[in-house]
């Protein structure tokens, strides 16, 4: 059965401390992994990750992935009040013309001025 | 270009009756997802749907859940006989291709209670 699993659920910080988020999945046929900032409102795009290693960077957002330990890593640095969100980690997987996007449970951060 | 618009954004339906739930694909996109978010829990996949046409509902629950998305007008997402376990937050994705996730654009949700 398809399982993406984010830790923690929940983080609390201090404005200017920077966090790490992790995501671990175990699905067949992966194809992406997604990170998404939710607000209150719909989901917002952050990271598409296809290949292990590579480290993508978005401001004080970067993520990675490792394909061998089916895991990704999302890093905030010097974070923000404004950074308080769910994040959400999302998988694709499935053969093509059939894929699936599988989410996570999301960590909840909150960052304390 | 408005994005993806959902309607209503808040629905309180008692037992036993229906919701219908509206989504407006971004303008252009054709292909169109639900999903359902119960509180402190991620996202679920519950059907996709091009024009006219199910292609997935591999999500959806067999009973009382149906999804449509005409040649013209909205998505629907109609929810028959509610329970209080339909309580949710539902969400609405489109996307101009097929299935790649990334291009996938989220409305804004409609929040369900049923009471």
């Amino acid at each position: 059965e398809d399982k993406v699993v984010q830790s923690p659920l929940s983080l609390v910080v201090h404005e200017g401390d920077t966090v790490t988020l992790n995501c671990s999945y175990e699905v067949t046929n992966f194809r992406s992994l997604l990170w998404y900032k939710q607000e209150k409102k719909a989901p917002t795009f952050l990271f598409m990750l296809t290949s292990s290693g590579i480290e993508k960077k978005s401001g004080r957002l970067s993520s990675i992935l490792d394909k061998k330990e089916l895991f990704s890593i999302l890093n905030i640095t010097a974070t923000q009040t404004g950074d308080s969100a769910v994040y959400l980690c999302a998988v694709e997987w499935g053969i093509q013309g059939a894929q699936k996007l599988v989410f996570g449970q999301g960590t909840r951060l909150t960052i304390n001025p | 270009n408005a994005g993806v618009m959902q309607n209503p954004r808040h629905l309180v339906r008692r037992r036993g009756q229906e919701a219908r739930l509206r989504c407006s694909p971004m303008k252009g996109h054709s292909h169109v997802y639900w999903y359902r978010q119960l509180p402190e829990e991620g996202l679920k996949f519950m059907v996709y749907l091009q024009k006219e046409n199910i292609i997935d509902e591999s999500g959806m629950p067999k009973e009382r859940f149906s999804a449509e998305f005409p040649k013209e007008g909205p998505s629907i997402l109609r929810i028959q006989q509610v329970v209080r376990g339909d309580s949710a937050a539902y969400f609405c994705a489109s996307s101009l291709f097929g299935r790649a996730s990334y291009e996938q654009y989220f409305g804004p949700g409609t929040r369900l209670t049923v009471t």
